[in-house]
């Protein structure tokens, strides 16, 4: 069952915003990614973080993580009409003895030049 | 470097017949996934493949469907018996090893329509 859930489910801005969204999931993890998908590309790995991390930068990307609050959330700056696609988090976690990826249903971005 | 590859790109059959879905992982990667994406969703985990070891098919939806792979190379899932909710689009990852601390690369997945 999907446990990851992303927020906003859609989001539209004008090129060269800022575009903020976030991922709340329910158990204990090890890592939470990030990746885009794209008709163009398919889906692509944007950034890791690790547990015991708090931020990491990745060009125009920032993600944060709070573990305390199980919520993730992805910053893109100076937004571009390249960025347009869904974003998905991903997190894994050990649930009844077995391994889990989960994967929240994604935020679909549009931006608008 | 190659890529992930997945065929076929599209399958359309009838309900009740069986598909095969082929993954190429991209060379050395020791793990493999395999997800259902429905129209709009997220990706559903269905199954992964550390090396020579037993797969976990804790994410298996079904016994309709199963899963092989040769060493750590091509893996095959099948779906027997098709229904229409398995239309989807079924997509195929590799990485270097298992977890989430490797990047998980993407192939371009196989759409299954189930009429």
């Amino acid at each position: 069952s999907q446990q990851g859930e992303e927020d906003p489910q859609a989001l539209s801005i004008q090129e060269g915003e800022n575009a903020t969204m976030n991922c709340s999931y329910k158990t204990s993890i090890n890592n939470l990614q990030w990746y885009r998908q794209n008709s163009g590309r398919g889906l692509v790995h944007l950034i890791l973080i690790r547990s015991n991390e708090r931020e990491k930068h990745s060009g125009r990307l920032r993600v944060t993580l709070d573990t305390s609050k199980k919520s993730s959330s992805l910053l893109i700056t100076a937004s571009r009409a390249a960025d347009t696609a869904s974003y998905f988090c991903a997190t894994d976690t050990y649930m009844d003895s077995n391994y889990q990826l989960i994967w929240g249903a994604g935020t679909k971005l549009i931006i608008k030049p | 470097g190659a890529g992930v590859s997945q065929s076929p790109s599209n399958k359309v059959t009838e309900k009740g017949k069986d598909v095969e879905l082929r993954c190429d992982p991209i060379s050395g990667h020791t793990a493999l996934y395999w997800y259902r994406q429905r129209l709009g969703q997220g990706l559903e985990f269905l199954i992964y493949f550390q090396g020579n070891s037993a797969p976990d098919k804790s994410g298996l939806p079904s016994d309709r469907f199963s899963a092989e792979r040769t060493g750590e190379s091509v893996s095959t899932l099948t779906i027997q018996r098709t229904q229409q909710e398995d239309s989807a689009v079924y997509l195929c990852a590799s990485s270097f090893y298992w977890g989430l601390s490797y990047e998980q690369y993407f192939g371009p997945g196989t759409r299954l329509t189930v009429t």
